[in-house]
This record gives structure tokens, sequence and C-alpha cells, in this order.
């Protein structure tokens, strides 16, 4: 049974950093496309970043050079260092594996999601 | 404003069946695969539909997806008062180059 988790999400100030963590059992996070995703509580779904299996990653424009994606193979988690964190960062962060072909755009496996909070 | 459009809401009886639209481009539903997922109160989104109108393991037949140039329909039939959710669907858009979703719609089961 395939399962993620994450943690790390809390109440930061605006322009503070956190690292969320995304722990998963049932899957490999090296031999998976694995992504954040973020939803506004009330509102909808968002796409953040992905990293490929080649190590190869990408995001969306607006955290750009300030959210960094990554993987330790040894622990099989995923992580996302989101720093100069902006109100508009607050949401619930969650970590889902994408289809492993190219043109696989869905999201099969997700996590319960942890509440990020960026607020002075 | 979501590039995928869906109505805001959608109702039906116990029993019944209801249709939800997912209105996009050429960019994106028009040549990449669409994906549905259904978000119960509280919980992270489940995956309901993938590639237009495959059904996940463990999914029943009474969700299925399909597409038309640049739409996409997911229709649920005998509806249940545990389908009460928000669904939203999915796709990669090739000019913006990430995967987007619609702004989601709100099932209430009358």
């Amino acid at each position: 049974e395939v399962q993620l988790v994450e943690t790390g999400g809390g109440l930061m100030q605006p322009g503070g950093s956190l690292r969320l963590s995304c722990a998963a059992s049932g899957l490999s996070v090296s031999n998976n496309y694995m992504t954040w995703v973020r939803q506004v509580p009330g509102k909808g779904l968002e796409w953040v970043s992905v990293i490929y299996t080649s190590g190869k990653t990408y995001y969306i424009e607006s955290v750009k050079g300030r959210f960094t994606i990554s993987r330790d193979n040894s622990k099989n988690t995923l992580y996302l260092q989101m720093d100069s964190l902006r109100a508009e960062d607050t949401a619930v962060y969650y970590c889902a594996r994408r289809g492993n072909n190219l043109n696989d755009y869905f999201f099969d496996y997700w996590g319960q999601g942890t509440l990020v909070t960026v607020s002075s | 404003q979501s590039v995928l459009t869906q109505p805001p809401s959608v109702s039906a009886a116990p029993g019944q069946k209801v249709t939800i639209s997912c209105s996009g481009s050429s960019s994106n539903i028009g040549n990449h695969y669409v994906s549905w997922y259904q978000q119960l109160p509280g919980t992270a989104p489940k995956l309901l539909i993938y590639e237009n109108n495959k059904r996940p393991s463990g999914i029943p037949d009474r969700f299925s997806g399909s597409t038309s140039d640049t739409s996409a329909t997911l229709g649920i039939t005998g509806l249940q008062t545990g389908d009460e959710a928000d669904y939203y669907c999915g796709t990669w858009d090739s000019s913006l180059s990430y995967v987007i979703f619609g702004g989601g719609t709100k099932l209430t089961v009358l």
C-alpha cells in the first residue's frame, strides 16, 4: 500500500523559511515523478513543483527562485524548501505522485496535506 | 481565474445522473489527456479518471469521463449522498508548460 505523509507545515512570518517533508512508503521517490500541489483553503488546486526521476526540477513561476524541491533516496523522502515566504503562499501543501510516463499528467497518490500559514 | 472552466456547483437527487463540464482550449484539453479528482470535505483529492476515460482500480463504473474538442465531461450515475464533494479536472497546458486544474465544482446530492 502506498502512503505519503507530509510534515513540516506551520505558521511563519513573511520572509521566513519552512521545509516540508513527504515520507513515502510503498513507492520509491527516486523512481517516480514526485510533485507538490497546493490548495488555498476553500479554493482550487495549484501545481507547484515536480522532480523527475532524472533529478530535473520544475516550478510554477510564482515560486521560482524561492522554493526548492529535492529528495533523499536513502530516507525515501521528498522535500520542499520554502524561502522568502509570502502571504499568498498560505495553503495546504500536498505531495503527490504523478504518472510515470512523460505524457501522464495525472496524480494517483496523494498525501494528507500539511497547512502552511504565512502571516505576521 | 482558472484556465479550465468548471461550473461552481451542480446538484441532483439520489439515484440520478449528473455531469460536470470542464472547458479549456487547444493548448490543454484539445491536445492532452484529462484527469478528474474527487475531494471529500477535509480530505486530499482522489484520482477518479485519468487519460480522459480510464478508471483507476477501485473506482466504480458509476464514474465516467469523456472529451470532445476542447471540453471534458465527468459523468456520475446512481448518485449517492457519499458523492457530495468537490470535483476538479486537470490536464497539461502546453502554453504554460505545467499541469493546470479547473476551479472545481461542488456537487450537492439533494
